[in-house]
């Protein structure tokens, strides 16, 4: 079956570095969903990524979905303490299969 | 806020009693799901329901019983639940938008302690 693999499963970076997790498909996706989890809450949707090779930008988050459609990156520039939690991406036809999801955790 | 209330936000439990978790969401969309998440498995799907009608069942074990009544509400019925499935279980609806997903809206999920 399907599998969406998502590295690293821990980033712990000094407050103001940047932050990069990649999610990586053994099939062709139809899309790729990002979301955000805070400690203690529940995952939010950040963005959708449909076409190949699609960039979406939101203020210091950019999110790359890959050629082949298979892998997505989202990177964080300049993090800060409100953007630690866990980030998954979720990708799928007809059904969204979840990372296992990074943590992001920031030293002020 | 979210548009998807989850009650209650914790049980405890022990493994002979029977319990329901409950699921409300006022988004009107046609499709919800629920999601274990435990330490082991981050988010792993258990059912799916479209148009009120199931889906999906991911090889969940019978001690999980599902219900969607209507397209607004879904309930998960437990039943001699082990300590193992101790876990958050969060909803989550969306609509449903062809072979593309739509993005799914999560409760705050229920904290389940089976003792």
């Amino acid at each position: 079956g399907q599998q969406v693999m998502q590295i690293p499963q821990y980033q712990h970076v000094q407050e103001g570095e940047d932050f990069t997790t990649y999610c990586n498909s053994s099939t062709t996706l139809s899309n790729i969903q990002w979301y955000k989890q805070r400690p203690g809450g529940h995952p939010v949707f950040l963005i959708q990524l449909v076409k190949s090779g699609e960039v979406k930008k939101q203020k210091r988050l950019t999110f790359q979905f890959g050629e082949a459609k298979k892998n997505s990156s989202l990177h964080i520039t300049a993090t800060q303490t409100t953007d630690v939690g866990t980030y998954f991406c979720a990708g799928g036809a007809g059904k969204s299969t979840f990372g296992d999801g990074t943590t992001l955790t920031v030293k002020p | 806020e979210t548009g998807v209330t989850q009650t209650p936000r914790h049980l405890v439990m022990g493994m002979t009693n029977k319990k329901s978790l409950k699921c409300e969401q006022h988004l009107g969309h046609n499709a919800m799901y629920w999601y274990k998440q435990s330490a082991k498995k981050p988010l792993e799907l258990m059912f799916v329901y479209s148009l009120e009608e199931r889906v999906e069942n991911n090889s969940v074990p019978s001690r999980f019983s599902p219900e969607c009544p209507n397209s607004s509400h879904l309930f998960l019925h437990l039943h001699t639940l082990q300590p193992e499935d101790s876990a958050l279980y969060l909803c989550a609806s969306s609509h449903l938008a062809g072979t593309v997903d739509s993005p799914l809206h999560f409760g705050n999920g229920t904290r389940l302690t089976v003792t």
